[in-house]
């Protein structure tokens, strides 16, 4: 069945460091992939999508590239905040019924 | 703006007790889905509605798991009875509809501790 895999935690970096957060998938067809975020005490938020290969979705300085020939998704952003400590969930949309299958999360704490 | 309402944020029950779960979806969205959420790992699928009519159950635990969605509007899920097994977060989440695509709105959760 589909599956995604991303990487363990916790990631601590110091602000303005480099972020990266690697994600592949396994899926028949062709799924699209999300980044979720969950901040401490709130349901989960979108964070950035990509539809097809080599799409690229960003959204408040987070980026990630769909990658179908590497199966990957992988979440980057160039310089991190204290405000970005959270949870990321990588996971994808089965071609068909909207269904989404989640990784398990990794987290991020960003020390001042 | 429109947010996913759930209530209660958090329940305490004791094994063998039934528990109960409500979710209201954003305002014209057909599409509701309930995942659960075991610490340290991502949401699970539990059951998708599409109005009133359950799409996909094939997670939900249907010997002791049950939900409803009578008008297609607001839902219930319930627990009878609860295992220890069942302490996770309960997420309802909905989309305008059931195509790829759709993003999915989630709600605060609700925290279950069954002791």
């Amino acid at each position: 069945g589909n599956s995604v895999t991303q990487m363990e935690g916790p990631v601590t970096l110091s602000e303005e460091a480099f972020l990266t957060i690697n994600c592949t998938y396994t899926a028949t067809g062709y799924p699209s992939l999300f980044w979720y975020v969950q901040y401490p005490g709130e349901g989960l938020q979108l964070l950035l999508k990509a539809t097809k290969a080599d799409d690229k979705g960003s959204n408040k300085g987070f980026e990630a590239t769909y990658r179908k020939e590497t199966t990957s998704f992988h979440l980057e952003k160039g310089s991190v905040q204290v405000s970005d400590s959270a949870v990321y969930f990588c996971a994808l949309s089965e071609e068909y019924g909207n269904k989404l299958v989640f990784g398990a999360g990794t987290i991020l704490r960003v020390k001042s | 703006e429109a947010e996913v309402a759930q209530s209660p944020r958090y329940k305490i029950t004791e094994k063998s007790q039934a528990v109960a779960f409500w979710c209201d979806p954003i305002s014209g969205h057909a599409t509701l889905y309930w995942y659960r959420q075991i610490l340290g790992q991502g949401p699970e699928l539990l059951v998708q509605f599409q109005d009133e009519s359950v799409v996909d159950d094939s997670q939900l635990p249907k010997d002791r798991f049950s939900a409803e969605r009578l008008k297609g509007v607001d839902s219930t899920l319930k627990i009878q009875p609860a295992e220890l097994g069942d302490s996770a977060m309960y997420l309802c989440a909905s989309s305008l509809s059931s195509g790829n695509y759709n993003e999915q709105f989630f709600g605060p959760g609700t925290r279950l501790t069954v002791l």
